[in-house]
């Protein structure tokens, strides 16, 4: 069972559309990343979320991190072929010192 | 000017074999790490250093021995490669330990012959 679990897995959509993926735990977290990766490169931070309810937006990406601290969620708007990769979500738990990754979704958008 | 760089890119390499990966950055960051990245792209934390010292080590095989001989260099030494060794591996930084956003290198995609 992951600490970080992500959903969903795979998707595949048309250019143009909207999409959300998550990011769900049963432990609270002191703050939550999201990154992206890309075929043969390392994963690239997108945005750190720290506050319980906070929201962020990195142009058409939208970010909420839980009330609780325990889940989050990636909404992209009007997806474009430059957004395919793997997303990947991670944190520490509150208290910790390990920062654990989620398995990741990974999303293909279609011409 | 790459900020996380590890050398080689490619390593292809006979089972039983010894072999090294190589990080740097150039970040300023005082800790590193290295990951494993599985065929299914999970993330997993291998090792990381603080200013030189280890701080994380998680359950790997004792053939897998880091060094960091400074805080900007983080080695990884494999020593009788096994099949199941095959991977990605991440080198990565931040600027201090626990819950900090990361900068990772391109990976070193290791295969077992």
């Amino acid at each position: 069972t992951q600490l970080l679990e992500q959903s969903p897995q795979f998707l595949s959509i048309q250019e143009g559309e909207n999409l959300t993926v998550y990011c769900n735990s049963s432990s609270v977290f002191s703050s939550l990343q999201w990154y992206r990766q890309e075929p043969g490169e390392g994963p690239v931070l997108l945005v750190t979320v720290v506050t319980g309810g906070e929201v962020k937006k990195l142009k058409r990406l939208t970010f909420q991190f839980g009330d609780a601290r325990k889940d989050s969620s990636l909404h992209i708007t009007a997806a474009q072929p430059g957004d395919t990769g793997l997303y990947l979500c991670a944190g520490a738990r509150a208290g910790g010192f390990k920062t654990i990754f989620g398995a990741g979704t990974r999303l293909f958008v279609k011409a | 000017d790459t900020a996380v760089s590890q050398t080689p890119k490619y390593l292809v390499t006979q089972m039983g074999n010894d072999k090294s990966i190589k990080c740097e950055q150039n970040l300023g960051h005082d800790t590193m790490y290295w990951y494993k990245q599985d065929s299914k792209k999970f993330l997993k934390i291998m090792f990381s250093y603080n200013n030189k010292e280890l701080i994380i080590n998680e359950t790997v095989p004792n053939r897998f021995s880091p060094k960091s001989p400074d805080k900007a260099h983080l080695n990884l030494h494999i020593n009788s490669l096994e099949l199941g060794d095959s991977a990605v591996y991440f080198c990565a930084s931040s600027q201090a330990p626990g819950n900090q956003p990361q900068h990772f290198g391109d990976g070193t995609r290791l295969s077992i012959l």
